[in-house]
């Protein structure tokens, strides 16, 4: 079935510094891929999106490029802010004869960025 | 443009109870998908409803239920409630076009004592 495997937290980064989170996913067809953040006592804000091999979404700073060679959707943004810190979600939405199928997500990356 | 509401966005109930919980979504919108997160199986797929069927289905017991109305808003539904049922639970809207995307709402935090 369709996985998401993202790398475990938290990722703790000074204030300026490069971050990197790692997605990688399993999926037959060509599925959409997402990033998705979540602060402390919300919900899921969408952060960026692509939808084909090669896209890459990009928003506030932060881009992912859809790989379809290595399966990969990696998060980067190059220089972190202290209000950057929160959960990150990797996800990915399949698309069959039969519609459009569930999100499947990653377990999330914890990012703490100190001042 | 509104985005998606939830109601309650808390809730506190004893085992066995049941509780009901709302979603209106962008409006618009005709998908709406609802998710279960906790801390320990992270966020799972509960159900989907598009013109109020249901479309796709996760791997959740039948105490867990929802439906659509005509206007697009939806209601989950927890019978006999169990400790386990903690969790906050999210609801995302779509218009299930091409390039689909999900808007997720604030979430509806439940507790079960």
């Amino acid at each position: 079935g369709d996985s998401v495997t993202q790398m475990e937290g938290p990722v703790t980064l000074s204030e300026e510094a490069f971050l990197t989170i790692n997605c990688t996913y399993t999926a037959t067809g060509y599925p959409s891929l997402f990033w998705y953040v979540q602060y402390p006592g919300e919900g899921l804000q969408l952060l960026l999106k692509a939808t084909k091999a090669d896209d890459k979404g990009s928003n506030k700073g932060f881009e992912a490029t859809y790989r379809k060679e290595t399966t990969s959707f990696h998060l980067e943004k190059g220089s972190v802010q202290v209000s950057d810190s929160a959960v990150y979600f990797c996800a990915l939405r399949a698309y069959r004869n039969t519609g459009f199928q569930k999100l499947v997500f990653g377990t999330g990356t914890r990012l703490l960025v100190s001042p | 443009k509104a985005g998606v509401t939830q109601t309650p966005r808390y809730l506190i109930k004893t085992r066995g109870q049941q509780v009901t919980l709302s979603c209106s979504p962008i409006s618009g919108h005709r998908s709406v998908s609802w998710y279960q997160q906790t801390p320990g199986q992270g966020l799972q797929f509960l159900f989907e409803y598009f013109s109020e069927t249901q479309r796709n289905k996760g791997n959740f017991p039948g105490r867990f239920s929802g439906r659509q109305f005509s206007n697009s808003r939806s209601e989950m539904n927890v019978s006999t409630l169990e400790l386990g049922d903690s969790a906050l639970y999210l609801c995302a809207s779509s218009s299930r076009q091409v390039g689909d995307t999900q808007y997720f709402g604030p979430g509806t935090r439940l507790t079960v004592l």
